[in-house]
């Protein structure tokens, strides 16, 4: 069975752009959240979605954004970004909101 | 609001040597506890889990976990660790009160030692 898919799995921008993140859960999984993992540091919660509504929010500006699909896929988009947005972004699924969370290999976006 | 201290933040151990990597965690309402492991440029890979019922957690790979509510804490341990046990380790807990705001600890790096 395929595991938590992200897309893409490097990416490198400027200051000051837009990014775009994509998540696939695990098939029969219905929640998904994102981390965000700094080097040297746990990851931290950012948005956590279920049955395509946000079910929980981190101490993240908004400039974070999130959404989820019909299909349970989720995207995290960052505006103008900055330097310190530079981290391994984490999805992780989970069957419901109270189950374990499995998680995808990330990506790791880059800000210059 | 709750947090999580893992008290180690690197831990060197011989091949073979027994191991234990620290939690701490404070919460006002009832968690879940989860132990993850990191390999260098990978995702986390659930290690084990309590949620409720024997505090004694067995997991992948050897490893085990203990929960003491008394003392608010979830050490992991193995009784002999294998080189290929060179990982990061971040504890974490969930509020089981529904919802799923994780928060983990900064993390333990082991490193096992020919």
């Amino acid at each position: 069975d395929a595991g938590v898919t992200q897309s893409p799995t490097h990416l490198i921008k400027t200051r000051g752009q837009q990014v775009t993140l994509r998540c696939s859960p695990i098939s029969g999984h219905k929640s998904v959240s994102w981390y965000q993992q700094v080097l040297g540091q746990g990851p931290q919660f950012i948005f956590q979605y279920y049955e395509k509504e946000e079910r929980g929010r981190g101490n993240f500006p908004d400039r974070f954004s999130a959404r989820q699909f019909p299909n349970y896929s989720s995207e995290l988009n960052v505006n103008a970004l900055l330097l310190g947005d530079s981290a391994l972004y984490l999805c992780a699924s989970s069957f419901s909101s109270s189950t374990e969370q499995y998680f995808g290999p990330g990506t790791r976006l880059t800000v210059t | 609001a709750q947090s999580v201290t893992q008290l180690d933040s690197q831990v060197p151990v011989f091949e073979e040597a027994p191991v234990e990597l620290r939690c701490n965690y404070s919460s006002s309402v009832s968690v879940y506890l989860f132990w993850y492991v990191q390999y260098p440029n990978q995702g986390l890979q659930l290690l084990l889990k309590y949620l409720s019922g024997s505090t004694l957690v067995k997991g992948i790979n050897g490893f085990e976990a203990e929960f003491n509510k008394s003392q608010t804490s979830f050490h992991l341990r193995k009784p002999s660790v294998h080189i290929s046990d060179t990982a990061e380790y971040f504890c974490a807990v969930t509020p089981n009160t529904g919802g799923f705001k994780t928060i983990f600890g900064a993390g333990t790096r082991l490193f096992v030692k020919a």
